[in-house]
This record gives structure tokens, sequence and C-alpha cells, in this order.
């Protein structure tokens, strides 16, 4: 039940751009985004919403396929700040906010 | 705003012992998660509370490990019986009342990590 992402690792040199993909086996609701540096906690990105347009800020932004039960997240221009670990997490139905995260796609951006 | 708090920041302790761990939300979100992750893996969803209500729970919660928000503030978290296969990090999580579908987002502590010897 747990989304799986891919891929699994991406490296980048600064400017590149970078697809993570997130997909489910269930029908999903919502879709969050979640960046995880090494030894820090896990920082909030974006949620999508089913039904809801794409979301984005500056160079990240992220779509939400309700048919192929899979969300996506685009980062453009890459940025030494960009490398962390990146996870997807799901909600499957409306009357929950159980929150189930992805396997994660570690990101490394190089100068 | 001082952000979700977590205790201890590490703990060590041996086989058979039995371990608890406080979380701290921020103060005006009402919904309380508890998170556990190995290194390299995707953080494992433990329970969450909605005020003091536990509304949902892994079946890891039904043997050593319970948790608990009394007053709807705080949250523990214990282990029972520690086993070596515990030793990982465990997050909280906090958010504010959504309508439904978990919509908003989740603030998380910087975890306390456990090893068992």
């Amino acid at each position: 039940q747990q989304p799986v992402q891919s891929p699994q690792a991406v490296i980048l040199r600064e400017g590149e751009d970078a697809v993570i993909n997130c997909s489910s086996s269930k029908a999903l609701y919502s879709v969050h985004w979640y960046r995880q540096k090494h030894g820090e906690a896990p920082v909030f990105l974006m949620i999508l919403l089913k039904g809801g347009e794409q979301k984005g800020h500056e160079k990240i932004s992220a779509s939400f396929n309700e048919k192929k039960q899979q969300s996506s997240l685009y980062l453009t221009a890459s940025q030494l700040s960009y490398s962390g670990t990146y996870f997807c997490g799901t909600v499957w139905q409306y009357n929950t906010d159980k929150l189930i995260f992805g396997t994660g796609t570690r990101l490394q951006v190089f100068p | 705003d001082t952000g979700v708090s977590q205790d201890p920041r590490h703990k060590i302790t041996k086989r058979g012992q039995n371990v608890t761990f406080r979380c701290d939300p921020i103060s005006e979100h009402n919904r309380l998660y508890w998170y556990r992750q190995t290194l390299g893996q995707g953080p494992e969803f433990l329970t969450y509370f909605q005020n003091e209500a536990q509304l949902e729970k892994s079946r890891l919660l039904s043997d050593r490990f319970s948790a608990e928000r009394p007053k709807g503030s705080f949250s523990t978290l214990e282990i029972q019986r520690t086993e070596q296969g515990d030793s990982a990090m465990y997050l909280c999580a906090s958010g504010p009342a959504g309508t439904g579908g978990n919509n908003s987002p989740l603030h998380f502590g910087n975890g306390t990590r456990l090893t068992v010897t």
C-alpha cells in the first residue's frame, strides 16, 4: 500500500531539471510532497487535492493525475539547496487524515 | 510558533527495557502523528490523533507499542520490551484542523533516535 516513487535516486548538475514520480495502487484523495535533508526532519513543500490544479512555487511544481493515481514533482533549474530526499505522502479517502509516505527519491545536485 | 518539540533527542537502551518518548506539538494544532523512520526509508505511519482521540493506528501499535494524548496537547509513545529491530528515528508531526482528506501541511519535530543494544 506504500506509494512507489521513481526514480530512487537522481544526480544533477546545477541548472538541470528533474521529475520525480509517485504512484499509488489505490485511488488518491490528496498528495503531499516533503523534502528531507540528511539528519533533519521532513519539510513540507506542497499539497495537491483531488480535482485541484497543478501547484507550484518558484521552480518547484507538481501535478496530480487522478486517473493514473499518480503525482509528479517537477524541479526546474535545480540549485544546490534542492539536494535531499523527496517523499510523497498520500491520503486515500476524504474522511481520513492518515498520511502514508512513499519510498523516497534521493536527489543530489552538484556545482 | 515554537515548532514541534520531541524529547529526548537520543535514547540508548538495552533490549527488553521499556522506553517512552514525548512530543509537544505546535500549540494550536489538533492533529498529531507518530512515524518511525529507518535509514534510507520513508517515514512509516504508526498512529495519529485528533485532539485526544486516537483515530487510526498501524498493526505495530496493537502489540508492544502504545501511544497516548491524554489532554489533546502533548503525546507519549511507549515501546515495551524493546528489540534491536526497534532501533530507528521516531518522528512526531502536528497539523492544524483540516476539512477532510488531510488538506493541510504537517510540521515535523527533529525526532528521537532510539538505539537498542
